[in-house]
């Protein structure tokens, strides 16, 4: 089975500092991984995804991803945080040879963005 | 172009109560799933509709049905409401067509709150 660890709960920092969000996967065979932003009394809207070509994800809003298989890792970064940034981010996976698109995500991280 | 829609916005329910959750993909979407996220957690995948059929089930119990019409919108019917029954349901959708890479679409959700 698929699964996904999201390290830590809640994640704080000052606006314009690095934004670093840690996401590890588990998966017998090389998956297909998602970040998902979801802000307050909204749904989930995708900010990037890693489908087996280019290993470095460029997504919206200045974020991007590194899938790096050694690891079995696909942290979540931006080099400089905003306020709007806050909300809680998701990392999921899905199995590129399932017949289907079922998603399993991590339990979340809140990001607090410090004036 | 609209995107997800789910009817209701808010829910109040008591325990023992069954209720119907509400959804209309995206245009050009055929396929539905649906995510249960509980306060606090990620989103759990319940099941997918594609073709008017279930095509894949998460690990939920048989309380929790659904539908597809021809017009691909979904309903999520629960029986015999439990108080952890509590959360936020997702409804996302895709095309039927595309693979696990495709990306699935996520509505506002509909907060169900049992008592």
């Amino acid at each position: 089975a698929q699964s996904v660890t999201q390290l830590g709960s809640h994640v704080s920092v000052s606006e314009g500092a690095l934004v670093l969000l840690r996401c590890n996967y588990s998966s017998s065979v090389p998956p297909y991984l998602f970040w998902y932003v979801q802000y307050p009394n909204q749904g989930l809207q995708l900010l990037l995804k890693y489908t087996s070509a280019a290993t470095l994800v460029k997504g919206i809003n200045g974020f991007e991803a590194e899938f790096k298989k050694s690891e079995t890792s696909f942290h979540l970064t931006k080099p400089s945080a905003h306020m709007s940034d806050a909300a809680e981010y998701f990392c999921a996976v899905s199995d590129p040879a399932g017949a289907n698109s079922k998603l399993t995500f991590g339990k979340g991280i809140t990001l607090s963005v410090r004036p | 172009d609209a995107g997800v829609t789910q009817s209701p916005t808010h829910l109040i329910k008591t325990r023992g109560q069954q209720v119907t959750l509400r959804c209309s993909p995206k245009s050009g979407h055929d396929t539905v799933s649906w995510y249960q996220q509980a306060l606090g957690q990620g989103p759990q995948f319940i099941f997918q509709y594609y073709e008017e059929e279930e095509r894949q089930r998460g690990n939920f119990p048989d309380r929790f049905s659904g539908h597809q019409f021809p017009n691909y919108s979904s309903e999520l019917n629960v029986n015999a409401l439990l108080l952890g029954d509590s959360a936020l349901y997702l409804c996302a959708s895709r095309t039927g067509l595309a693979g696990a890479y495709d990306t699935q679409y996520f509505g506002p959700g509909t907060r169900l709150t049992v008592l």
